[in-house]
């Protein structure tokens, strides 16, 4: 079975700019985490989706969306990007029901100048 | 709110000998999974194990074994004859059972694995 993928990989955007992330899970599941990785705060929760609805979210500002396809597929946005927004973003997917455990993607390293 | 901390953010090991890696979290949850993540410089970030509250036996993936320690609150990773390429972040993860649940990671520890 393929593995999550996250595109781009890459991105350097400007502040004030906006961005979206794109999350294909493996076959099969339904839910999509995506977290925040940075030196400073560590691993941080951002949303997670199952089945094209939001069911969790953690304390990030409005400026940070998401959604869930038909298809599983989930897009996370970055609107109005800060500096502080630079960090590895990245994706997990899951069955859905327990044990529920994530897999990751290889993540998506955004840089704010 | 849980909590999980690695109170060890580097270690080293050689290669071929043991290390154990600490984690201590806490919940007022009964009912909840840990895993141990490994985040080699490529960034992924890869399961090694996973371990169900509710089960008292110890989770063992071929070389990696934890120690359970419920009422401690308490997770360590073993690795036996470790190897080059086990060199990577390790991070402790909780997750509680239920919809709509969260995974809470520690700190992380860097482990070294010299030849």
């Amino acid at each position: 079975k393929a593995g999550v993928t996250q595109t781009p990989r890459y991105l350097i955007k400007t502040r004030g700019q906006q961005v979206t992330l794109s999350c294909s899970p493996i076959s099969g599941h339904r839910s999509v985490s995506w977290y925040q990785q940075t030196p400073g705060q560590g691993l941080q929760f951002l949303f997670e989706y199952f089945s094209e609805t939001q069911r969790n979210k953690g304390n990030f500002p409005g400026r940070f969306s998401g959604r869930q396809f038909s298809n599983s597929r989930s897009e996370m946005n970055v609107s109005t990007l800060e500096l502080g927004d630079s960090a590895l973003y990245l994706c997990a997917s899951s069955l859905g029901g327990p044990p529920d455990t994530q897999y990751f993607g290889p993540g998506t390293r955004l840089t704010v100048l | 709110a849980q909590t999980v901390t690695q109170s060890q953010p580097e270690m080293s090991v050689q290669e071929a000998e043991t290390v154990t890696l600490s984690c201590t979290y806490d919940t007022s949850e009964s009912d909840y999974y840990l895993f141990w993540y490994k985040q080699p410089p490529s960034r992924q970030m890869i399961l090694v194990i996973r371990q169900e509250a509710y089960k008292q036996q110890n989770a063992t993936e071929n070389r990696f074994s934890v120690n359970f320690q419920k009422a401690a609150k308490s997770f360590s990773l073993k690795i036996s004859d470790s190897q080059l390429g086990d060199a990577a972040m390790y991070f402790c993860a909780y997750r509680r059972v239920g919809k709509g649940s969260r995974l809470t990671f520690g700190e992380g520890t860097q482990l070294t694995v010299n030849p």
